[in-house]
Order: structure tokens, then C-alpha cells, then sequence
């Protein structure tokens, strides 16, 4: 099953101004992490922030911020004051505490920013 | 920054042929993964690797992969008898016992079956 859904395939900004992207996540366990990656078109996946699922507060890193709504399941990425350079594939991934500790990833949306 | 290394970065093989893709994880780290990507398509979990045995493995991976940590520091993917549906980006990556900032990933070795 499904766990982690990313609806937007494709999103358009402009240069400056903020983005959200949005990701949905479905798990049975209390413990879990969540987590955006960038991907640019040279293939390297970059971590960008994490949000535990017992954080009260949102996570932020810079020009990212994680609007986390855990009643919701959501888990959505803001980037604000958008630069070219954040043209690539963002996915957001879940780490369920336990086990092997594996990420499972949403099919990712590709982020274009324009001049 | 500690960094994981994958060689090489890109590889292009007869279908048929074995391949071994090479990973040095970053040293004090304890968890061991190999992701595969589709061009165009998600990251998919394959196996990850713990106190020197496979922990958990997806369907995707059965009998034609395997894994070694044949030493201290490197961490292969070894795949037999290669399709070409095997073509994709395969991520090794590295992670601390509850690390907060999930995994360090590698620069990816990209794999074309031919």
C-alpha cells in the first residue's frame, strides 16, 4: 500500500515568492519521521529537513519550513523566497521507527522556477 | 562533511552480465540501504543491511541481487544476470542508529543494461 502521497506531479513559482508543496503520509505507528529530499537534475539526493512525529513544533532549515499537521497526516513542504536554483524533483519520504529504518518515498513533484 | 561514496558513477553492461556497484558508507554509521530509481519514477527501497546481515529486503529484491560488506568499509550490490529493466540510478546510503536527519545518500551510480 501507499504510504507517502504527493499529488502535485508538477508546480510552477516565480522567482521570490514561496511554495508549498504538499505531501500526505499514511502509518499505524506512533514513531515515525518524515522527510523532504531535493533531487536536481544531476541525480544527487539532498536532505532538506526532517520532522518527528512527537515534534510540537513546525521544523524549519533556513528557506524551508515543514507544515506539519499530524491529525491531517500531512506533511508539506514551504520553500519560501524561491531562487532558480530550486528547480528539481522534491520528494517527501517516512521513516517508520523500528525494524530496518527504511524510507519509503512519494513519486515526487517537480518544482520549476521562473525568471 | 562525512560523505558516502559509490563507484562508479555510471556503468553501461550487456544484458546477461553481473555487476558489482560499490558503496564506502560513512564510517561510524550502523545502517546500511540500497535504493533503486527508475529514470523518471520514485525511489525504491531494495535492502538494507545491519550487525552484518540483511535486515529487510523488498520483493524487488530476490534471487538475481545480493549484498556484501565484504570489509569495514565498503558495501556492494552485486546483481546477476542483468535485464534490461535493471537500467536506473541506483543510491546507496548510510545512517546513524535514530538518526534525526535520516540517511547521508551517496551520489548514485547510474546503471544502463544494454
Amino acid at each position: 500500500a501507499q504510504k507517502i502521497t504527493q499529488t502535485q506531479p508538477g508546480m510552477f513559482v516565480q522567482e521570490k515568492e514561496a511554495v508549498t508543496l504538499d505531501c500526505t503520509y499514511d502509518t499505524s505507528d506512533q514513531s515515525y519521521g518524515l522527510f523532504w529530499y531535493k533531487q536536481p537534475s544531476s541525480g544527487e539526493m539532498i536532505f532538506l529537513i526532517y520532522q518527528g512525529s512527537y515534534d510540537e513544533q513546525n521544523a524549519t532549515e533556513g528557506r524551508y519550513s515543514l507544515n506539519f499537521q499530524k491529525a491531517r497526516k500531512s506533511a508539506n513542504l514551504v520553500i519560501s523566497a524561491s531562487q532558480l536554483g530550486d528547480s528539481a524533483m522534491y520528494f517527501c519520504a517516512m521513516r517508520e521507527r523500528g525494524g530496518s529504518e527504511k524510507l519509503v518515498f512519494g513519486k515526487g513533484t517537480k518544482l520549476t522556477v521562473n525568471p | 562533511e562525512p560523505e558516502v561514496t559509490q563507484t562508479p558513477s555510471h556503468q553501461v553492461t550487456q544484458m546477461g552480465q553481473e555487476v558489482i556497484l560499490r558503496c564506502v558508507p560513512i564510517s561510524n554509521h550502523l545502517y546500511f540501504y540500497w535504493y533503486r530509481q527508475i529514470l523518471g519514477q520514485k525511489v525504491e527501497f531494495l535492502v538494507s543491511f545491519y550487525n552484518n546481515e540483511i535486515s529487510e529486503k523488498s520483493e524487488i529484491f530476490d534471487d538475481q541481487f545480493s549484498v556484501e560488506r565484504p570489509d569495514g568499509s565498503n558495501f556492494t550490490l552485486k546483481i546477476r544476470s542483468t535485464k534490461l529493466e535493471d537500467s536506473a540510478m541506483y543510491f546507496c546510503a548510510s545512517s546513524d542508529e535514530g538518526s534525526n536527519y535520516g540517511y547521508t545518500f551517496g551520489s548514485g551510480t547510474r546503471l544502463t543494461v544494454v
